[in-house]
């Protein structure tokens, strides 16, 4: 078992829609990481958290601690926000991450 | 700011050669790691450097794969001899010191024939 869990595996949606994709981590964090990776390959960074909620234009993460669980929303979804999604976690400031296994979102027209 | 390149961007090549890939990180940034996505898996650590020493090399998956980080800068990662479990795409990220987030590079997908 994997100690970063993501769900759903795939998630399709209308545009428009709210979107909300979760991540599950079973080891001691001092930072969450959320990351888009578009179809072209290249890694974005989108958020790295230790504790409550960020927000970036439409993208809002957040994260429980104490339940070790973070979710990322997408508000207004549209059809460029399409890419992989993919929860990271460090142990250590500075430390390697370790991944999840990505969740893809295809938002349709 | 110029983000984090590597090259190749693809390199195909047969079982038994060499490759090399290069990774040229955020300017200033002392830690550089490489990451590996073999098919159908989550990306995995390979290794970390802080400026030009290994922090930690636990993930480097046998003695075929080489990293260097000369002067703290750019760095290469060389499998010799490549073999078919080695294709996959190989990612570069770097940060500064402390708590703060990594940057990643486009990757380089490597294919073994």
């Amino acid at each position: 078992k994997n100690e970063v869990e993501q769900s759903p595996q795939n998630l399709t949606a209308q545009e428009g829609e709210f979107i909300t994709i979760n991540c599950s981590y079973s080891v001691g964090i001092s930072a969450l990481h959320w990351l888009q990776q578009h179809p072209g390959g290249g890694i974005v960074s989108l958020f790295m958290l230790s504790s409550g909620k960020k927000k970036h234009g439409r993208l809002i993460a957040t994260i429980n601690i104490q339940e070790k669980h973070s979710s990322l929303h997408i508000t207004a979804s549209h059809p460029r926000d399409s890419a992989v999604y993919i929860c990271a976690v460090g142990m250590a400031s500075g430390s390697r991450l370790t991944f999840g296994e990505g969740t893809q979102l295809t938002v349709n027209p | 700011e110029a983000g984090v390149t590597q090259f190749p961007s693809h390199s195909v090549i047969e079982k038994g050669q060499t490759v090399t890939l290069r990774c040229d990180p955020i300017s200033g940034h002392d830690n550089l790691y490489w990451y590996r996505r073999v098919m159908g898996k989550e990306i995995k650590f390979l290794l970390h450097f802080v400026k030009e020493s290994k922090q930690d090399e636990s993930g480097m998956p046998n003695n075929r794969f080489l990293a260097e980080r000369t002067g703290g800068t750019y760095s290469t990662l060389k499998v010799q001899p490549a073999e078919l479990e080695d294709s996959g795409v190989y990612f570069c990220a770097s940060s500064s010191t402390g708590f703060s987030l990594q940057h990643f590079g486009d990757g380089t997908r490597l294919s073994i024939l």
